[in-house]
């Protein structure tokens, strides 16, 4: 069974950075054709694709947020770690960690509950 | 370009078949994904790939494609089936988008 958590502060002050974590179980980072992204959903609003790491290292990051975003894996701990800076109020969303396969095809067959985290002063 | 295009909202009546569509650049050369989301729900994986389903998935959703456009269809659509549907897909620069999501609404 795969299990993904994200955690990390409910509240985030504007300028501050802010680092979720996903820890997962029920598979390892080391499979080749893996990857664990990080996807936000505003209040009311779309989804919207923010960063993703491979089972190789391989990353990519959202154009528009590339320089706000830093992601990286502790394939020892299964967790993967989203670093986003500058916050603003806009930022305030609910993160979700998924896992990627591409056996057949690129999806995220497996998704956390998600966790909100508001930005304000 | 990136970007995946949906309609904002679509309406069936009950037991009656939709097609939710998505387009982009991207889907010329990548398949698309689905996801079903309800409120206060986290996405779940509905179709992948050229027309797979994941365990659990009843067999009422299809996925097709043809050049840039992606389709999700219900076939007999119930109740339970009300709410909001994104494509995803990736580019060839490895990017990951979502298309806006699209509101079904069932009569």
């Amino acid at each position: 069974q795969i299990t993904l958590k994200e955690s990390g502060p409910t509240l985030v002050k504007p300028t501050e950075t802010l680092t979720l974590t996903c820890t997962f179980s029920g598979f390892s980072l080391t499979t080749s054709g893996v990857g664990v992204g990080w996807i936000r959903q505003p209040p009311g609003k779309a989804l919207e694709w923010l960063a993703l790491i491979y089972w190789d290292d391989d990353n990519r990051y959202s154009p528009s947020l590339r320089s706000r975003l830093s992601i990286t894996k502790d394939t020892s701990k299964n967790q993967v770690v989203l670093t986003m800076t500058n916050l603003d109020p806009v930022d305030t969303a609910t993160y979700y960690c998924a896992r990627l396969a591409l056996w057949g095809g690129n999806y995220f067959d497996s998704w956390g509950q998600g966790t909100l985290v508001t930005v304000s002063s | 370009s990136s970007e995946l295009t949906q309609d904002p909202a679509v309406s069936v009546a009950l037991g009656q078949t939709v097609t939710i569509t998505c387009q982009g650049d991207s889907l010329r050369g990548y398949y698309a994904s689905w996801y079903q989301q309800k409120p206060g729900q986290a996405p779940l994986l509905v179709i992948y790939g050229k027309n797979n389903r994941p365990s659990g998935i009843p067999d009422r959703f299809s996925g097709s494609s043809s050049g840039n456009t992606a389709s999700l269809t219900i076939t007999g659509a119930q109740a339970e089936d009300e709410a909001d549907y994104y494509c995803h897909s990736r580019d060839s620069s490895g990017n990951h988008p979502f298309g806006g999501g699209t509101k079904l609404t069932v009569l």
